[in-house]
């Protein structure tokens, strides 16, 4: 099974800093990867596929960037909307989810 | 407007079955492959189940394998779970998601294992 990790697992970041979040995966994933955001009590939302492309209705400040093992996404200048947990997830062979990044208010 | 909404979660006893529904509405459900994610409390998410839009091909996490069962009823634009023998570990919120890029989500329903 591929393993799916994620860092930093925590940080503390102010409105309008640049965000950097990283995913690896243990073997080579080519671009099968999505981002998610989810708010504490709401479902996951989609906000990244395909290593890079930006679903639609998802702001432009978001980008990811990445493929073969290493992944970034990054805010490029947070919002109050935007504290919440990310996670990764890797759709190249059975789906598995990174254990998530919780971005919270310094 | 694109809708998923589960149903059947509650409490049960270790060993017990419980089927969840997902009910699809706005989009051509026969169309897409459906999955099945689980988050435990205070946790991650968690990949459950997949099934492709014929069924022809489903998945299942090693975790759940031999337990549950994953199927679609597309004249009713419904996605189901059946849980057997459920666990202790078994505990979480069930959501139901479109497609292998998970682009929408239901609210989720929770399951709770418990004596």
């Amino acid at each position: 099974a591929i393993r799916i990790t994620q860092s930093p697992s925590s940080l503390s970041a102010s409105t309008g800093d640049r965000v950097t979040i990283t995913c690896r995966a243990s073997q080579g994933i080519s671009s099968y990867l999505a981002w998610y955001q989810q708010k504490p009590g709401k479902a996951p939302k989609l906000l990244i596929y395909a290593a890079s492309t930006l679903q639609s209705g998802v702001p432009s400040r978001f980008s990811g960037s990445g493929s073969g093992t290493d992944f970034t996404l990054t805010i490029s200048c947070l919002q109050s909307e935007d504290f919440a947990t990310y996670y990764c997830q890797q759709y190249y062979s059975y789906p598995g989810f990174g254990p998530g990044t919780k971005v919270d208010i310094k | 407007e694109v809708q998923l909404v589960e149903s059947g979660g509650g409490l049960v006893k270790p060993g017990g079955s419980l089927r969840l529904s997902c009910a699809a509405s706005g989009f051509t459900f026969s169309s897409y492959s459906m999955n099945w994610v689980r988050q435990a409390p205070g946790k991650g998410l968690e990949w459950v189940s997949s099934i492709s839009s014929s069924s022809s091909y489903i998945y299942y996490a090693d975790s759940v394998k031999g337990r549950f069962t994953i199927s679609r009823d597309n004249a009713k634009n419904s996605l189901y779970l059946q849980m057997n023998s459920l666990r202790a570990e078994d505990t979480a919120v069930y959501y139901c998601a479109r497609d292998h890029l998970n682009d929408y989500w239901g609210q989720g329903t929770l399951v709770t294992v418990s004596s």
